[in-house]
C-alpha cells in the first residue's frame, strides 16, 4: 500500500505555544488530504479536509482559527494548533487520498499518528 | 458527524478462533473499508470493497459488502496474538466522495 508518513510522531509542548505538524504522502500525489482527531478509546473525528491549493474545509464545531492547515504541495499538508492548551491534547491523525490515474483510486491511506502533550 | 454502528464494541477470544464483527447504517454507502488500528498508530487498510455483495479476502480477513449497501462485515479466521488492535469500519455515501464516515470500532483482545 502507499505511504503516508506524519512528522512528529509525538510532541511535548508548554501552553501556549504553537506546535506544526506535518503530512507526506511519499510515493503518491495526493490532491486532498484530512485531518483527524482521537480521543482515548474512541473514533476517528474528522476536522477539516485539506485541498491542495485551496483553502480547507472545516468541520463543525472544529474552529479554523485554532486548527490552521495549510496543503501547499501535493505530497504535504500541516496542521498548526495555535496557542495550544492542555485540552488540545490529542491523538491527530492525517489521511491521504491518491490522486487519480494513480491506480489507487477509492482508497484513503493514514499517517502514523502524532500524539500531542500541551503541558 | 454520523457515524456508522459498529459491533461488537470488544471481543475477548481465545487465540484460534474465529471473530466477526459488522458495521451498518440507516443510509446507503457505495464503498466500504475496513481499517485496523494498533495502539498508538494509525490505521491500516485492510479490505476495500466497492461493489454491493462483494466478498473479497485478504489472508485470514474476508470482508463483504451488504447487498442492501447498508452493512459490511468482517471476519478473521485463526485468529493469532497479532490480530490484536482495534478494528474500524469506513464508508462513503456518494460515489467518488473522499469523505469517510467511521464506526466506532471494534477492539480485540486475545487471549493465547
Amino acid at each position: 500500500g502507499a505511504v503516508v508518513s506524519q512528522h512528529p510522531s509525538w510532541v511535548i509542548c508548554k501552553s501556549g505555544t504553537s506546535v506544526k505538524i506535518e503530512c507526506r504522502s511519499l510515493d503518491f500525489q495526493a490532491t486532498t488530504m484530512f485531518w483527524y482527531r482521537q480521543f482515548p478509546k474512541k473514533s476517528l473525528m474528522l476536522m477539516a479536509t485539506s485541498n491542495e491549493g485551496s483553502k480547507a474545509t472545516y468541520e463543525q464545531g472544529v474552529e479554523k482559527d485554532k486548527f490552521l492547515i495549510n496543503h501547499a504541495s501535493l505530497t504535504l499538508s500541516t496542521l498548526t494548533v495555535t496557542s495550544a492548551h492542555p485540552e488540545d491534547s490529542s491523538f491527530y491523525i492525517c489521511s491521504a487520498s491518491p490522486a487519480t490515474g494513480q491506480g489507487m483510486a477509492g482508497e484513503l491511506f493514514f499517517g502514523e499518528g502524532s500524539r500531542l502533550t500541551v503541558l | 458527524g454520523q457515524q456508522l454502528n459498529q459491533s461488537p464494541q470488544s471481543m475477548f477470544i481465545q487465540e484460534g478462533e474465529d471473530v466477526s464483527m459488522n458495521c451498518t447504517s440507516s443510509s446507503i454507502f457505495n464503498t466500504w473499508l475496513w481499517y485496523k488500528q494498533d495502539p498508538g498508530e494509525g490505521p491500516v487498510l485492510l479490505i476495500a470493497l466497492y461493489k454491493a455483495g462483494e466478498l473479497t479476502s485478504n489472508g485470514r480477513l474476508t470482508a463483504q459488502f451488504g447487498i442492501t449497501r447498508k452493512d459490511s462485515f468482517l471476519n478473521i479466521s485463526a485468529s493469532i496474538p497479532s490480530d490484536v488492535g482495534i478494528y474500524f469500519c469506513a464508508g462513503r455515501r456518494i460515489q467518488g466522495a473522499q469523505k469517510l464516515v467511521f464506526g466506532q470500532g471494534t477492539r480485540l483482545t486475545i487471549n493465547p
